[in-house]
């Protein structure tokens, strides 16, 4: 199975400021099978990024997503207090799906 | 829009059953997989189970292979999961997810929580 590992678990962000989480997989996903979820408190994940750059329809464009092979970059480039959730990557290059250990990223 | 609602997640001792349902609202989309995805609190995500639009594939993760079966009723949009054998591992949130035409997981559910404990 692909491994996907995420870094940072923790990311304190000062509002208006830019947060980059990083996604390494264990096989190469190409350009084309990463996607980036963010899951609020209390909700279901929600996609954001498919496609590994991609904007899922509403995402608001301070979020940005890069890498190919096996390194990925979710950017947010200004920190909003909407922005307080998990944030996963998700690989969909062949069942099983598989999930980074999710980064939660928390206002300073 | 396609919307998903999960119904059938509850309370169980270890070793019972429980049937886990999907309906899609706004239609099945043709070629499109279905999955179940779980979330526990100290192991995250977990993709659970995936089928396609015909059933002409399904699969398992290793966790659940041999206790867990899919399967879907496109006539009547709904996508089930029957759960045998449980253990208080099983314990969890379940997401029923669909792949969009853009890419995988495009659409969750609001999630069923299933607990599994004597």
């Amino acid at each position: 199975d692909v491994v996907l590992t995420q870094s940072p678990l923790s990311l304190p962000v000062t509002l208006g400021q830019p947060a980059s989480i990083s996604c390494r997989s264990s096989h190469s996903l190409g350009n084309t099978y990463l996607n980036w979820f963010q899951q609020r408190p209390g909700q279901s994940p929600r996609r954001l990024i498919y496609k590994v750059s991609n904007r899922d329809s509403g995402v608001p464009d301070r979020f940005s997503g890069s890498g190919s092979g096996t390194d990925f970059t979710l950017n947010i480039s200004r920190v909003e207090a909407e922005d307080v959730a998990l944030y996963y990557c998700m690989q969909g290059a062949d069942w099983p799906y598989t999930f980074g250990q999710g980064t939660s990223l928390e206002i300073k | 829009e396609v919307q998903l609602v999960e119904s059938g997640g509850g309370l169980v001792q270890p070793g019972m059953s429980l049937r886990l349902c999907c309906a899609v609202f706004g239609g099945m989309s043709r070629d499109r997989a279905m999955h179940w995805v779980r979330q526990t609190a100290g192991k995250g995500l977990e993709w659970v189970s995936g089928i396609y639009w015909d059933s002409s594939r399904i699969g398992y993760a290793d966790s659940v292979r041999g206790r867990f079966t899919t399967s879907r009723d496109n006539a009547k949009n709904s996508l089930y999961l029957q759960m045998d054998s449980l253990r208080p591992e099983d314990t969890a949130i379940y997401y029923c997810v669909e792949d969009g035409s853009s890419g995988e997981a495009d659409v969750w559910g609001q999630g069923t929580t299933v607990t599994v404990s004597s």
